[in-house]
């Protein structure tokens, strides 16, 4: 099977950093994705890793260790804005088999 | 700039109708794809198709029919509605290209389904 896990639900702080972690399990691994999907919206996209290491863009970085098949998410100068779910997602083959976790619901706290 | 478009928003339907979730984009992309998002599951893949003509099955698709007649257009049938299918489901598409870019899936703006 496939397990893609990451916690329910994290609050912060405005202005304070915070880590959303995602593990996996797949039968393959061809990526790994972060959206940002509002209530009530579709999925955006964040970011993506194919490669160990730290991707920045912004605010917003995102990690990958394959071998532990682990990564993050890191928010930095968190805004109100960014209360939203964030989704790690893993392209399981090169064919459009994308495997997402449950999400992570994060609130942001003036 | 469409991108990926989805009707209807929100329909509600009683067990064992039939209807079609219609889905179309202008991005020339290759792939195409439906989930559903239910509370505490994440986003399940029903079907998704790699080109016109071509369908394959993912992760939930009982109960549910594609087709891929061109490139543009990707609709998501429901054969006869039950109870379980009320979710939010969500059409996607990429291009096939292996690139950063690439790999970007593009989401519809989402259809909330209700089966009473």
């Amino acid at each position: 099977g496939q397990n893609i896990d990451q916690p329910t639900e994290m609050t912060a702080t405005e202005g304070a950093i915070v880590q959303i972690n995602c593990t996996y399990q797949t039968s393959g691994f061809n990526g790994l994705f972060w959206y940002q999907q509002h209530a009530g919206e579709a999925p955006t996209f964040l970011s993506y890793n194919v490669l160990d290491g730290l991707e920045e863009k912004g605010r917003f970085s995102s990690f990958l260790s394959r071998s532990k098949g682990y990564s993050y998410l890191l928010l930095k100068e968190l805004q109100m804005k960014d209360s939203a779910s964030y989704l790690c997602a893993v392209k399981v083959a090169n064919n459009n088999d994308m495997r997402f976790g449950a999400g992570t619901r994060l609130t942001v706290k003036p | 700039n469409a991108g990926v478009t989805q009707t209807p928003k929100f329909q509600v339907l009683k067990t064992g109708q039939s209807m079609t979730l219609q889905c179309a984009q202008d991005m020339n992309h290759e792939y195409m794809s439906w989930y559903r998002q239910d509370p505490g599951m994440g986003l399940r893949l029903i079907h998704y198709s790699v080109g016109a003509g071509i369908t394959d099955q993912g992760e939930v698709p009982n109960g549910y029919n594609v087709s891929r007649s061109t490139t543009e257009d990707f609709p998501l049938r429901l054969l006869s509605a039950a109870p379980s299918q009320t979710s939010v489901y969500f059409c996607a598409s990429r291009s096939k290209r292996d690139s950063y870019s690439g790999n970007t899936i593009y989401f519809g703006e989402g259809s909330w389904l209700t089966v009473v």
